[in-house]
């Protein structure tokens, strides 16, 4: 069964960092391009940023909101994506999840996602 | 970037009626869509992706069609569980990939 646990939400003021992190299981981690949404509280869906498989170059794509501030990694020998976030802003505040890509490769559709972390940016 | 709007933002209906949720890309998208069922509290769930394909393990009574711009979620028979928020998503061009604002669907 596939599964996407996400960790390290919680309660950050603002300027300052946390990483989340995505533990994956019952798929080959690596074969798969994963990616992280958010949902603002009452609001709708916005895409943050995608992580590639190694065989398509690992490589990585943000949304403008969150370029320059965010870091998206994997570690394929622990199953795990993570997303860094720097500089954190109250607009930031939102559920995150961790989502894998719906083909493998990069199909950009989402076929399983996490249950979700919810980050809370305030002083 | 790739604007989608969906209509309505909300409705209401009964078990058992036909409902159709709209969304219209700014450009042209070849049928790069997917849609997402939401309930209170939980994570999307992934319905149909290239406009018309059935996630496996999601019920026939969900169905997509559509081309070019327009593109539309029938659900030809609601039950009690199919009341949620639902999106619609375009990946024709990414990033980003755009959401619409998601159509809330209520019981009457």
């Amino acid at each position: 069964e596939v599964q996407l646990v996400e960790s390290g939400g919680g309660l950050v003021q603002p300027g300052r960092s946390l990483r989340l992190s995505c533990t994956a299981s019952g798929f080959t981690f690596g074969d798969y391009a994963m990616s992280w949404f958010r949902q603002a509280p009452g609001k709708g869906l916005e895409w943050v940023g995608f992580i590639r498989s190694k065989a398509y170059g690992g490589t990585t794509e943000y949304a403008a909101s969150v370029k320059g501030r965010f870091t998206i990694s994997r570690d394929d020998s622990k199953s795990i994506a993570y997303l860094q976030m720097n500089s954190l802003k109250t607009e930031d505040t939102a559920v995150y999840y961790c989502t894998r890509d719906g083909r493998g490769g990069s199909s950009w559709y989402f076929d399983y996602w996490g249950q979700g972390t919810l980050v809370t940016v305030s002083s | 970037d790739i604007q989608m709007t969906q209509s309505p933002s909300s409705l209401s209906a009964s078990v058992g009626d036909r409902v159709t949720i709209t969304c219209r890309a700014s450009q042209g998208i070849s049928n790069s869509l997917a849609w997402y069922q939401q309930k209170p509290g939980k994570a999307p769930k992934l319905l149909l992706y290239a406009a018309s394909r059935l996630e496996s393990g999601v019920p026939s009574r969900f169905s997509g069609s559509g081309s070019g711009t327009d593109y539309t979620l029938t659900i030809s028979s609601l039950q009690p569980e199919d009341f949620a928020t639902y999106y619609c998503q375009q990946y024709y061009s990414t990033p980003p990939i755009t959401f619409g604002q998601g159509t809330r669907l209520e019981i009457k």
